[in-house]
Formats: C-alpha cells, structure tokens, sequence
C-alpha cells in the first residue's frame, strides 16, 4: 500500500537557524496536505499543495511540492520557539485514502 | 462553532473492558475519520465515514467498530479492549471531499492496563 516517509524524525534547531523536513511518497500523489501540532495537542492544518513544482510561503514557511509529485519539503527560517511541536505531511495518491507521515519533532533551543 | 469535539479526554480501561469514544462536529461536514496517534508511527486511519449510514475501514481497523447515523455524531466502539489499543484517539471532520483538509477534535487519551 502507499507509504509515506518523513525525514529527520527529530529536529534539534537553534533559535534563528533555518531548517528543512522532508516527506517521500511511494507513490505519485493527487495533493500533499501540511499539519502541525504543538505538544499535548490536536493536528492543525497549515497548507494543501496540488501542483507540480507548486511553492507555497506562509510567512516563514516555505511548502515545495516536487516535479514528479511524490516528495515535499517544509523549510522554516529563522526558527523561533514558537515554531516547537510535530509537523506531518499527509499525502492523497488518486484511489487512495490519506496517508500520514510519521512527522518531524521540532525542538528548538533558546 | 464548536468544530470538532470528543469525549472523554482521558480514559484507563481494564482488559477485557469496552467502551466508546464519542466524537461531535458542528460543521455539516459529510466525511468523519477515526485516526490512532503513537510515537513515531504518525497518524493511522481506524475507519471513515463518507455519509451517514456509511463507513469504511482504514488501515487498523481490527478491535474497532464505527456507526454513523447522523451527519454530526461519529462514535468509536471498543468492543474488548487490549493493551495495543493504548493510544491518543482522534477524530477528524472533512469537507468538501473525503480526503480534504481535516479538522481534528482535541483527542482522547487511552490507556489499556
């Protein structure tokens, strides 16, 4: 069945730093949905991408969804301590239900 | 709108044990989804709803039973629950579409002794 694979599992991130996570797909997908979720609470959406190649910013997220639609990136700069908690990719391959990743947790460090 | 409400927050069940998770949308979303959350392994679909009167299993479906006889309510059956089942539960509304943007209610945390 579809898998989908997040990388790094853990993020250790200084305050200010940038960094990236990472979602592979192991089948072409029809969109990729974004979530976060602080600690000790629920997933909260934070963007769908559809296109190939699409690139999304929301303040300083950057959401990129790749040419053959099977991978995506979130890329967050100048990380800041409110930026801590779990971010999960969930990707819809066509016929299919949603997968989840297994998320990225973000720590940041004062 | 309350979005998305579950009950109850916490649970401790014996083995053996049933019980159901209650799970309320205020959204008129048709599509409702019952997802399991354990460390490292992300977030795993139990089973769907597309309508009411009309579910379908997800990936983990074993141990669980769903019904869906209006468009808000989508309660989770644990008929004898097991040490594996200890997990956060979350429900989750959708619409439009199936596999649209989720809303999550605030989870259930369970613990199967």
């Amino acid at each position: 069945g579809q898998q989908v694979m997040q990388i790094p599992q853990y993020q250790h991130v200084q305050e200010g730093e940038d960094f990236t996570t990472y979602c592979n797909s192991s089948t072409t997908l029809s969109n990729i949905q974004w979530y976060k979720q602080r600690p000790g609470g629920h997933p909260v959406f934070l963007i769908q991408l559809v296109k190939s190649g699409e690139v999304k910013k929301q303040k300083r997220l950057t959401f990129q969804f790749g040419e053959a639609k099977k991978n995506s990136s979130l890329h967050i700069t100048a990380t800041q301590t409110t930026d801590v908690g779990t971010y999960f990719c969930a990707g819809l391959a066509a016929g299919n239900k949603l997968t989840f990743g297994g998320g990225t947790r973000v720590l940041v460090k004062p | 709108n309350a979005g998305v409400t579950q009950t109850p927050k916490f649970q401790v069940l014996k083995t053996g044990q049933s019980m159901t998770l209650q799970c309320a949308q205020d959204m008129n979303h048709e599509y409702m989804s019952w997802y399991r959350q354990d460390p490292g392994m992300g977030l795993r679909l139990i089973h769907y709803s597309v309508g009411a009167g009309i579910t379908d299993q997800g990936e983990v479906p074993n141990g669980y039973n769903v019904s869906r006889s209006t468009t808000e309510d989508f309660p989770l059956r644990l008929l004898s629950a097991a040490p594996s089942q200890t997990s956060v539960y979350f429900c989750a509304s959708s619409g439009p579409g199936a596999w649209g943007t989720q809303y999550f209610g605030p989870g259930t945390r369970l613990l199967v002794l």
